[in-house]
């Protein structure tokens, strides 16, 4: 059954460093969304990516923060400048016509 | 805007018990609904789905759910509770390929 993957499990970074989490959708999906869990919490929508572009992102998605699909099948979320309050599980998820989203077992990203 | 409200942060029950989360949504427009569990350490795993045609919804594991407008309410049942059960329960709503709008989870514990 296809899945979505994400790499690394786990990153640990400096107060300050940029990171890049990776994503690989599911093949045939054209939707894409990046979301966060901080520990304890609800899961909160960060962006959507659609043909290309963002369609949608959330307060919390500032300039900070990026995607991209740079090769057709990768989808990259990246943080320039990373602050203690980004420690959090950054899951990827997939879209298909049927309005259903597959999730990513995440990335725990924890920043020193 | 939307949103989703999920009573009871913990709810406990005997192996063989009924399961009853609340969920209880908020939206402008006819909703996409959606249950997802999380095991420990694990990502989001689609449980059921409503996305407007019959208003009781299978899903997997023997979990159900019940789509009333009236009480703008999509409570998550199953009859019969396994030790196997005990995660964390998201509900969430999204009006189409578009953001998911989670609730703050409910976790289920299961004792033999």
């Amino acid at each position: 059954e296809p899945e979505v993957t994400q790499t690394p499990s786990h990153q640990v970074t400096q107060m300050g460093q940029e990171v890049i989490l990776r994503c690989v959708p599911i093949s045939n999906h054209l939707y894409f969304y990046w979301y966060r869990q901080i520990l304890g919490q609800k899961v909160e929508f960060l962006v959507s990516f659609y043909n290309n572009e963002i369609s949608e992102k959330s307060e919390i998605f500032d300039d900070q923060f990026s995607v991209e699909r740079p090769d057709g099948s990768n989808f990259t979320l990246k943080i320039r400048s990373t602050k203690l309050e980004d420690s959090a599980m950054y899951f990827c998820a997939s879209g298909d016509r049927y309005n259903e989203q597959f999730f990513g077992p995440g990335t725990r990203l924890t920043v020193l | 805007a939307q949103s989703v409200t999920q009573l009871g942060s913990h709810v406990s029950v005997s192996e063989g018990a009924l399961v009853l989360l609340r969920c209880n949504y908020s939206s402008s427009v006819p909703p996409y609904l959606f249950w997802y569990v999380q095991y420990p350490n694990q990502g989001l795993q689609l449980l059921l789905k409503y996305t407007s045609a019959a208003t009781l919804v299978k899903g997997i594991n023997g979990f159900e759910a019940e789509f009333k407008k009236s009480e703008t309410s999509f409570h998550l049942t199953k009859p019969s509770a396994h030790m196997s059960d005990a995660a964390e329960y998201f509900c969430a709503v999204s009006t189409g390929f578009q953001k998911l709008v989670f609730g703050t989870g409910t976790r289920l514990l299961v004792s033999p």
